[in-house]
């Protein structure tokens, strides 16, 4: 079973519109949550940490569900400019590995 | 701050060459990482370093070696180049808080193995 598992779209959605991602981990010892943007051929970039409280960062939100081993993020408002592949990454605190999903794409359609 | 750099951007190789990928940063980060990209794979680890002189195994690390010899360098080698080497290596650091912390990425190698 893969570390981290996530549905890869695409997902196709107009402007304006919500859209959620959901991200799955196969290891309750995970620590460390986080999500990254990836433009088409960039390197991945930091988008947002996942805290266990839940946390919002302008029109992103994520949550952590640990009984659920489950990660979302929730895009509101979707701009053009949020098309990329959002990338759901877990860490445990032993041994520094970070572990990646495979992605999932989105495109804001205007 | 350059931040994370990767040389070179682009290369092919025929099977059996070898070659070494440079990643450099300037941030003084103790955690560096090397990882491939392939389509439907997401990003795997293959080997990282925890500071000056160590280094240690990822997910996939046959094939390839490393080095830090130098905190802000880490080098990745692939001796005998194979067509399944044909991806995208990317380069990351992070500060010392290790996992808690945000990797910043170079911009990748594109590699080509005929």
């Amino acid at each position: 079973r893969k570390e981290v598992e996530q549905d890869p779209g695409p997902f196709n959605v107009p402007e304006g519109a919500t859209v959620a991602f959901n991200c799955t981990y196969s290891n309750s010892a995970s620590q460390s949550f986080f999500w990254y943007r990836q433009d088409c051929r960039k390197e991945p970039k930091l988008l947002m940490s996942v805290y266990s409280s839940g946390n919002e960062d302008g029109r992103f939100t994520a949550q952590l569900n640990r009984a659920s081993q489950y990660i979302s993020l929730l895009i509101r408002d979707s701009k053009l400019s949020d098309s990329a592949t959002y990338l759901c990454v877990v860490n445990r605190n032993t041994g520094n590995q970070f572990y990646f999903g495979t992605g999932t794409s989105l495109t804001v359609i205007p | 701050n350059a931040g994370v750099t990767q040389t070179p951007k682009f290369r092919v190789l025929k099977t059996g060459q070898s070659m070494t990928l440079l990643c450099a940063q300037d941030m003084n980060h103790e955690y560096m990482y090397w990882y491939r990209q392939d389509p439907g794979m997401g990003l795997r680890l293959i080997h990282y370093s925890v500071g000056e002189g160590t280094t240690a195994k990822g997910e996939v690390p046959d094939g390839y070696n490393v080095s830090r010899l130098k905190k802000q360098n880490f080098l990745l080698g692939l001796e005998s180049a194979a067509p399944s080497q044909t991806s995208v290596y990317f380069c990351a650091s992070s500060d010392n808080r290790g996992y808690s912390d945000e990797q910043y990425f170079g911009p990748g190698t594109r590699l080509t193995v005929t």
